[in-house]
């Protein structure tokens, strides 16, 4: 049963540390999103990539977070230096482009709670 | 601008009665996907249904239909035969391909079923 894994699915971390979170697309799979979901802002758009390469960080606060993947497995999200407002559920998903509807695959979440 | 609008932010509704949960957007693009995610309370996010712009059917998937008015830009939800399991967030969202085909979320609304 192929799914999205994302790791950690819990953090509390202090405010100015470095967060990591990770995910591993479905094999074969060649868009990866992340998303963020607050109770303000709802699914929040921070980046995706098509086949490893980065379309577009916009959503993204550039000073202190970064989006990567490093291959076809793994994609990674930075927070450095994290801070309180960064608490949120993040999302990572991937889909095949150009195949049936390309719906997202969603993982499970990680809850980032930055005291 | 906000290109998804949910403008419900929630709703009762009672067991067995119909829902319809809207959804309008904004695009200029003639070529564009409508999704729509349904999240219970556990978190995770589940692919329910999808319409292409260029469908000339609407598109349904067991008790989910889409209720599309393209002349409208609506792509509306439609739950047949409510069950308690229907409770949940609701969220729909957009592929433009002149966007590179990023998909965005709406705000979401959170449906409550009544026994």
């Amino acid at each position: 049963d192929a799914r999205v894994t994302q790791t950690p699915r819990h953090k509390v971390t202090e405010m100015g540390q470095e967060v990591t979170m990770r995910c591993q697309p479905i094999l074969g799979h060649n868009t990866v999103f992340w998303y963020r979901q607050t109770m303000m802002q709802g699914l929040e758009l921070l980046a995706y990539f098509r086949n490893r390469a980065p379309l577009d960080d916009s959503g993204m606060p550039k000073d202190r977070f970064s989006a990567e993947m490093p291959d076809a497995t793994l994609a990674t999200l930075k927070i450095q230096p994290s801070e309180p407002r960064d608490s949120a559920v993040y999302f990572c998903a991937s889909g095949l482009e150009r195949q049936g509807t390309g719906e997202l695959f969603f993982g499970e979440g990680s809850r980032l709670t930055v005291l | 601008a906000q290109k998804i609008t949910q403008t419900q932010p929630g709703m009762f509704v009672q067991e067995k009665e119909a829902v319809t949960l809207d959804c309008t957007y904004d695009t200029s693009d003639p070529s564009y996907g409508l999704f729509w995610y349904k999240q219970p309370s556990s978190g995770e996010m589940i692919f329910l249904i999808y319409q292409g712009s260029y469908d000339q059917q609407n598109a349904t998937e067991g008790r989910y239909s889409l209720n599309f008015q393209k002349a409208r830009k609506s792509a509306n939800l439609v739950i047949s035969a409510s069950q308690l399991g229907d409770s949940a967030m609701y969220f729909c969202a957009m592929r433009e391909r002149s966007s590179a085909s990023k998909i965005i979320f709406g705000s979401g609304t959170r449906l409550s079923i009544r026994p």
